[in-house]
């Protein structure tokens, strides 16, 4: 079985200082990882996603996020955030020839202060 | 193309009533998953379905909870005899393939009085 832990729950910030929301997850077999966004009253989407290959993937928007196998971590960064990036953020983990439950942390709350 | 819906976006009921609540994935989406996601909380998993069969239930929280999925596609979760902790947002997801990513419907937000 694989585990999760985001390790803040709540990062406030301002309005185009970099941040950094940390993901480390736990598997014994090799993983697929996800970061997910959740803005008020909507349902989760897709931010990125590592499957294989490089270890640092972008999204469209400006978040990166390297998967890191000897630390065990997946930690999501923008190098300067606006007002509309205030959300959830939650990292999510699969095990391809596991379980077929992905399993997700509690979450990330990312508050950016004009 | 049209992505994952569910419907009614919001219900209110009385304790002790039934409700239903209903998820249509993307077409073509094999793997239907429920979850449940209290005020600031994270996702608690609730079934998974991978065509019509569902080969884990281990996350319905009581007998009173049950789900199932017809033609591949649509997938309706009841809850018999709400209580006030059913309270929530369930979220339904869909996904080509049970260990890529899922997609999200928005919600249906049950409020139980």
């Amino acid at each position: 079985a694989q585990s999760v832990t985001q390790l803040d729950s709540q990062v406030p910030v301002f309005e185009e200082a970099p941040v950094e929301l940390r993901c480390n997850y736990s598997s014994s077999v090799s993983v697929y990882l996800f970061w997910y966004v959740q803005y008020p009253n909507q349902g989760l989407q897709l931010l990125l996603k590592y499957l294989s290959g490089s270890t640092l993937v972008e999204s469209i928007n400006g978040f990166e996020a390297e998967f890191n196998k000897s630390q065990t971590s997946f930690h999501l960064r923008k190098p300067s955030v606006h007002i509309s990036d205030t959300a959830e953020y939650f990292c999510a983990v699969s095990a391809p020839g596991g379980s077929y439950i992905p399993t997700f942390g509690r979450g990330t709350s990312l508050i950016v202060h004009p | 193309g049209a992505g994952v819906s569910q419907s009614p976006s919001n219900k209110v009921t009385e304790k002790g009533k039934d409700v239903e609540l209903r998820c249509d994935p993307i077409s073509g989406h094999t793997a239907l998953y429920w979850y449940r996601q209290s005020l600031g909380q994270g996702l608690e998993f609730l079934i998974y379905f991978q065509g019509n069969s569902a080969p884990d239930k281990s996350g319905l929280p009581s007998d009173r909870f049950s789900a199932e999925r017809t033609g591949g596609s649509v997938s309706t979760l009841t809850i018999q005899r709400t209580q006030q902790e059913d309270s929530a947002v369930y979220l339904c997801a869909s996904s080509l393939d049970p260990n890529y990513e899922q997609y999200f419907g928005p919600g249906t937000r049950l409020t139980v009085t």
